[in-house]
């Protein structure tokens, strides 16, 4: 499975757009790049899914390059909830039921 | 979205006992379930794969003698952690796989803290 590199922390204010890029320069031709959120003490929650260009939907946004090595997760006018861990993994589809490895993750605060 | 729960919440043991993790599927029958191990400050690290009816599959580095996975049925899986140890404290996650025409999604429970002290 690709391996992943994630800003380690992010601090943002709310109402900012959040930008949080990772890096999969090792990524296969057959896989996705999923996105996950994590608050402390409570399992992983799935935010977002993308092959190729982008995706949106109600939370996020998701940005990837032609050459796939790299992505985007832009979470809009970010509220002091959404600070949390965010997980960038590489590998089968999320509805493939794959076994998930998660990364070091972005831990993102969000001050008033 | 599906429902997977897990009991107990939090646990405090005393070192050299065993204690016992399950994992449910609330509203879906679940074939394969996943164990997560997560420290402090760190990211999860998947544990071994839960099959319904077979034995489990461990990541490699896992004693499968000392994290005893069973998975008797289509909505339950534990995992027990045998001798338990101070250094066996963490916050231990389960996953469930629901397939429904011809989707499969991965749904995680809540978490349980083990604390062994």
């Amino acid at each position: 499975l690709a391996k992943t590199t994630q800003p380690i922390s992010m601090d943002s204010y709310e109402g900012q757009e959040v930008n949080i890029t990772c890096s999969h320069n090792n990524i296969a031709t057959n896989d996705y790049i999923t996105w996950y959120q994590q608050f402390p003490s409570q399992g992983p929650r799935f935010i977002i899914q993308g092959y190729k260009t982008k995706v949106t939907n109600e939370v996020a946004s998701l940005f990837i390059p032609a050459d796939r090595k790299s992505s985007t997760l832009s979470l809009p006018r970010v509220s002091l909830s959404d600070t949390a861990v965010y997980y960038c993994l590489v590998g089968p589809s999320y509805n493939q039921g794959g076994k998930l490895i998660f990364g070091q993750g972005t831990e993102l605060s969000v001050k008033p | 979205g599906a429902v997977v729960s897990q009991h107990p919440s939090w646990v405090i043991c005393k070192s050299g006992t065993s204690v016992k993790i399950e994992c449910r599927s609330l509203d879906f029958q679940a074939t394969t379930m996943f164990w997560y191990r997560q420290f402090p400050k760190q990211s999860l690290m998947l544990m071994a794969t839960s099959n319904e009816g077979s034995k489990a599959t461990y990541e490699q580095g896992v004693e499968k003698d000392k994290f005893l996975i069973n998975h008797a049925s289509l909505t339950l899986s534990t995992l027990t952690v045998t001798s338990a140890h101070p250094e066996d404290s963490s916050f231990y996650i389960c996953s469930a796989l629901r397939a429904d025409r011809g989707l499969v999604e991965q749904f995680f429970g809540p978490g349980t803290r083990l604390t062994v002290l």
